[in-house]
């Protein structure tokens, strides 16, 4: 079945260290998306690929950065720069470009709580 | 005013019951426009999307008014399964990534 995997589900780090956050997709999608929600909250895009080796930043790129080596796999790095990491990681990817008609499908999260 | 605005409810209405919710949104250049469900820790999902003509699949009806800037989801005959929140997706224009309003709560009661 052709989806989008994150993981881990959940993830808990300490304060002042780097973690990776996975993202793979199958489903032969030109664009991948991060996004952030905090309780209560809507959903604020971090960073975005529309193809590979290239990445533009969202709302709330600040402390995290990216990666697109592969049309496949966009990681997510939340680096000892973000002030408050903890919250619910949603990686999405689309068929078309940005700006195109096409909506947004998601992984099941990756929850990660920082000490 | 913001790009995307919801009322974020709670919305708590009895089984069977129709509820709609409206989103407004700023950009009239705005061109795709969508509902998503998300259940409680969980993820989006896309709901349907909003044509100019107006859409329906089953209970649901999206409506779209381009001249108030708003968009519509009717839900005829709740279910309790139906309780979520629904978030209203906007593509503002150009080569710009969908914006999500902060979502509308749902609680169905038996």
């Amino acid at each position: 079945d052709g989806g989008i995997t994150q993981s881990p589900k959940y993830l808990f780090r300490k304060e002042g260290q780097n973690v990776t956050l996975s993202c793979e997709q199958n489903l032969n999608h030109d664009a991948m998306y991060w996004y952030r929600q905090d309780p209560g909250q809507g959903l604020r895009l971090i960073y975005y690929s529309q193809i590979v080796n290239d990445f533009q930043k969202g709302d709330i790129a600040e402390g995290y950065s990216v990666s697109r080596e592969k049309k496949e796999s966009f990681p997510l790095t939340v680096t000892s720069a973000q002030k408050n990491p903890t919250a619910f990681y949603l990686c999405a990817s689309s068929i078309g470009p940005t700006g195109s008609n096409s909506p947004l499908h998601f992984g099941n999260g990756t929850r990660l709580t920082v000490t | 005013r913001k790009e995307v605005e919801q009322d974020p409810g709670p919305f708590n209405v009895p089984e069977g019951a129709t509820v709609a919710f409206n989103c407004t949104y700023s950009n009239s250049a705005s061109q795709s426009f969508f509902w998503y469900r998300q259940d409680c820790r969980k993820e989006p999902k896309l709901l349907m999307s909003v044509y100019s003509s107006g859409n329906e699949d089953g209970r649901f009806t999206a409506q779209l008014n381009r001249a108030s800037q708003y968009i519509s989801l009717l839900i005829r005959d709740s279910k309790l399964s139906d309780s979520a929140t629904y978030l209203c997706v906007v593509n503002p224009s150009g080569n710009t990534p969908l914006v999500f309003g902060k979502g509308t709560r749902l609680s169905v009661i038996a």
